[in-house]
């Protein structure tokens, strides 16, 4: 069946350390992949988008995710994490020209100032 | 605001009442999509129309639940006879897209659904 997979229930890092939140999917075909992140009290906002090309995208406020198709995975990285990038961070997945795009259950952040 | 809005924020309901949740989609959104999310879990897709006309519909969304988008602009969705489990944050997201999700969607702050 397909899914998305979040490894990661609940991260607590200081701030300064650095993130990696992983990411995997189970679907056979062509896909966008997507992170989207709900600060505490706000909607879901997307953070980055891969559709094509350049595996390694770059997003807002210094996220990044490499796609690896021989792996499956899409993980969410950035290098100095900051007090203010405590939310849910959820990876999305559908299948190009599928609009039943899907969403891992999320990893809560917590960065201790 | 140029947002997706939802009406209500809350609803608090008994078992057994229907209930009917809107959303305004940003007006050049030709796809809207409801979803649905429960605690410690992602959205969960519910279903899906390009301008009126509702294209796909996810197995979780039994007979108790329809969907409409008249004319194409903003879409309710309605739950009737509710039960406790239909207790959940309802999403409403929108997107301009002819090329199958590329731009990524808009998300509404959502409905919070109580059933007592």
């Amino acid at each position: 069946a397909q899914s998305v997979s979040q490894h990661n229930h609940h991260v607590i890092l200081s701030e300064a350390a650095s993130l990696e939140l992983g990411c995997n999917y189970s679907y056979g075909g062509t896909v966008n992949l997507f992170w989207y992140v709900q600060y505490p009290g706000q909607h879901l906002q997307l953070l980055l988008k891969y559709f094509s090309g350049d595996p390694l995208v770059k997003g807002i406020k210094g996220f990044e995710a490499e796609f690896i198709k021989s792996k499956f995975s899409f993980n969410l990285r950035k290098p100095s994490v900051q007090w203010s990038d405590t939310a849910e961070y959820f990876c999305a997945v559908n299948e190009r020209n599928n609009n039943d795009m899907r969403f891992g259950a999320g990893t809560r952040l917590t960065v201790k100032p | 605001d140029t947002g997706v809005s939802q009406d209500p924020r809350h609803k608090i309901t008994k078992r057994g009442q229907n209930v009917t949740f809107r959303c305004d989609p940003i007006s050049e959104h030709n796809r809207l999509y409801w979803y649905r999310q429960t605690l410690g879990q992602g959205p969960e897709f519910l279903t899906y129309f390009q301008n009126e006309a509702q294209l796909e519909k996810s197995r979780l969304l039994s007979d108790r639940f329809s969907a409409e988008r008249p004319k194409g602009s903003f879409s309710t969705l309605e739950i009737q006879r509710t039960e406790q489990g239909d207790s959940a944050m309802y999403l409403c997201a929108s997107t301009f897209d002819l090329t199958g999700g590329v731009y990524g969607y808009t998300f509404g702050s959502g409905t919070r659904l109580t059933v007592v």
